[in-house]
């Protein structure tokens, strides 16, 4: 079936640490996003790439880094000087910039 | 989801019809969506409007939409439990061939038995 995976569904990580979360679309779909739920908020940029080897920083890029070396996979790490990781994790797709979007099922990441 | 303005919670009856608001900033915006999250999972895109558009019906869902005032609302008929869910509206802002959708803060909407 075609879609968007994100793995793992539950991620915990002690301070201090990195961790990287998945993300594989197999749509064909040549811009990819990175966003950040928090409980009672909406869902905020963190990174976005439209073509492979290109992505820009979003709203609150401070903290994670991204790469985008093939086109189905955007994977996002959250690095030590993210100051408050603690999230719901999503990421999405889409066949144009700004378009429809895609939505994996999320990764849940707690800093313990 | 600060350029992007929801109210936060709504409250129905089933079998009422719920409104659900958005006003929105960009008004280059082509497409606005609205997406449904049900608990733990992720966005699930309901339907959208082409920004030529006033209005677009599919189902129970219709889309009103206001450029001028630049708000946008999503009428569900006929509620059902099963539409309890948070619901976001999405505009997709940025410069051309490096947009992205900006999403506001969703409006919980909890239907009554």
């Amino acid at each position: 079936d075609g879609g968007i995976t994100q793995s793992p569904k539950y991620l915990f990580r002690k301070e201090g640490q990195n961790v990287t979360l998945s993300c594989e679309q197999n749509l064909n779909h040549d811009a990819m996003y990175w966003y950040r739920q928090d409980p009672g908020q909406g869902l905020r940029l963190i990174y976005y790439s439209q073509i492979v080897n290109d992505f820009q920083k979003g709203d609150i890029a401070e903290g994670y880094s991204v790469s985008r070396e093939k086109k189905e996979s955007f994977p996002l790490t959250v690095t030590s000087a993210q100051k408050n990781p603690t999230a719901f994790y999503l990421c999405a797709s889409s066949p144009l910039p700004g378009g429809e979007a895609f939505f994996g099922q999320g990764t849940r990441l707690t800093v313990v | 989801g600060e350029d992007v303005e929801q109210s936060l919670f709504l409250s129905v009856r089933e079998g009422d019809s719920s409104v659900i608001n958005c006003t929105y900033t960009d008004s280059s915006s082509t497409y606005l969506y609205w997406y449904k999250q049900e608990p733990g999972a992720g966005l699930q895109l309901l339907t959208y409007i082409f920004s030529n558009m006033d209005m677009k019906q599919d189902q129970r869902l219709t889309v009103l939409l206001n450029k001028k005032d630049k708000h946008l609302s999503l009428r569900i008929a006929d509620t059902q439990t099963g539409d309890s869910a948070i619901y976001f509206c999405a505009e997709s802002i940025g410069e051309p061939g490096r947009r992205a959708l900006t999403f506001g803060s969703g409006t919980r909407l909890q239907v009554q038995p």
